[in-house]
């Protein structure tokens, strides 16, 4: 099995279109939902999407989230500065036995 | 509304215990899992356990299998983190979060910063 891997960093002007990858294994995404994480520093991190692209009251139709085999994006489009903050995916891992979730993206915005 | 409220930060030696805890509030506390999540200074996520407080059902994940212990109290609404003997890698913010099984953890604490340090 393979915990997700997310790219250390991302970034985008104001405005902008960026997407955060989480490539997983058959034993979490692949066969789990895939969920996204928003933490800005300093405080709990915040649900963004669940299952298939929802996401909570609150959280802008900028965010996106989709899924394809064992892999996962985020995507962010018209990004803006209060969007800086570290990303996570989560997925149920079948052989583990536990939530799983990758390690993370810093998005900063230019 | 949805409260999960931990206990405060600590500061602690090597060696000591330490039990921390994650009083839920707002939804009734038996039909949720219950996770704890370490992040280390600077460092991502990690998912260290589940519990359910319905059954007492409770998954480490296999790196902190033994190194900590996950209980609840169903009558206090509380769910509990537990070391025996503590290390300085235990310095970390602890974060539990209330699972939704269609929406994930739909809500969080706001994480109990333990510090170990001789």
């Amino acid at each position: 099995q393979s915990v997700p891997t997310q790219p250390p960093s991302a970034s985008g002007t104001p405005g902008q279109r960026v997407t955060i990858s989480c490539s997983g294994s058959s034993s979490n995404i692949g066969g789990n939902y895939v969920y996204w994480y928003q933490q800005v520093p300093g405080a709990a991190p915040k649900l963004l999407i669940f299952g298939y692209n929802q996401r909570p009251s609150g959280v802008p139709d900028r965010f996106s989230g989709s899924k394809s085999g064992t892999s996962a994006s985020l995507a962010i489009s018209g990004l803006r500065s209060e969007d800086e903050a570290d990303y996570y995916c989560a997925s149920w891992d079948d052989s583990l036995g536990i939530w799983v979730f990758g390690g993370g993206t810093k998005l900063t915005v230019l | 509304e949805v409260q999960l409220v931990q206990s405060g930060a600590e500061v602690k030696k090597p060696g000591e215990s330490l039990k921390i805890s994650c009083k839920a509030s707002g939804y009734s506390f038996s039909e949720h899992w219950i996770v704890w999540v370490r992040q280390m200074p600077g460092k991502g996520l990690e998912c260290m356990g589940i519990v359910h407080p319905g059954d007492s059902h409770i998954r480490y994940s296999p790196s902190f299998l033994g190194q900590v212990t996950i209980s609840r109290d169903n009558f206090l609404n509380t769910a509990y983190l537990q070391w025996s003997s503590l290390k300085a890698s235990d310095t970390a913010m602890y974060y539990c979060a209330r699972h939704e099984p269609t929406r994930g953890f739909d809500y969080w604490g706001q994480g109990t910063l333990v510090t170990v340090s001789s």
